[in-house]
């Protein structure tokens, strides 16, 4: 059936760093493709995403790319802050929604 | 604006105890949701309500029941706790299409002992 896989964490970097957070996904069909962050105590919420194929999702300076060819919708940002550090999801839907085991993002001063 | 509101927060329950955690959303929503999240698996899909009226079963559908109130509410229900049901549940809610996200709900941590 339909899966999302991410990176295992946890991924640690300092303030400023470059980051990528790799997800991959298995689908029959052409599903829409998420990300979503998890704040301490809270929630998802969704971050940002991508409906087809080649379209680029952007929020709040992540980035991520719908690429068909390697079925992949990496998560990307140029300079972390501390406030970024939470729980990352990368989901797929298509009938319904399915989500990667998330990965923990700590960004140190 | 609200957006999902699940209650109650924290519950701990002794093992063959029942109950009901609520969820209501204010956005208009078709579709709502009930998912568990455990450690280093992600979220699970309990069951979900396509529309008003209808329920169906999600990927981990044993040991819990569903009502959808109406449009707004959605609950959940723990017949007879088990410590195998220890986790943190979020409710959601979307338009039921594809291309649209869900919003969520903060969640209630429910610990069986």
């Amino acid at each position: 059936g339909d899966s999302v896989t991410q990176m295992e964490g946890p991924v640690t970097l300092s303030e400023e760093a470059f980051l990528t957070i790799n997800c991959t996904y298995t689908a029959t069909g052409y599903p829409s493709l998420f990300w979503y962050v998890q704040y301490p105590g809270e929630g998802l919420q969704l971050l940002l995403k991508a409906t087809k194929a080649d379209d680029k999702g952007s929020n709040k300076g992540f980035e991520a790319t719908y690429r068909k060819e390697t079925t992949s919708f990496h998560l990307e940002k140029g300079s972390v802050q501390v406030s970024d550090s939470a729980v990352y999801f990368c989901a797929l839907s298509y009938n319904d929604m399915r989500f990667g085991a998330g990965t923990r993002l700590t960004v140190k001063p | 604006n609200a957006g999902v509101t699940q209650t109650p927060k924290f519950q701990v329950l002794k093992t063959g105890q029942s109950m009901t955690l609520q969820c209501a959303q204010d956005m208009n929503h078709n579709s709502m949701y009930w998912y568990r999240q455990d450690p280093g698996m992600g979220l699970r899909l309990i069951y979900y309500s396509a529309s008003e009226g209808t329920t169906d079963k999600g990927e981990v559908p044993n040991g819990y029941n569903v009502s959808r109130l109406n449009k707004r509410e959605f609950s959940l229900r723990l017949e007879s706790a088990a410590p195998s049901q220890t986790s943190v549940y979020f409710c959601a809610s979307g338009w039921g299409t594809q291309n649209y996200g869900y919003t969520f709900g903060s969640g209630t941590r429910l610990t069986v002992v």
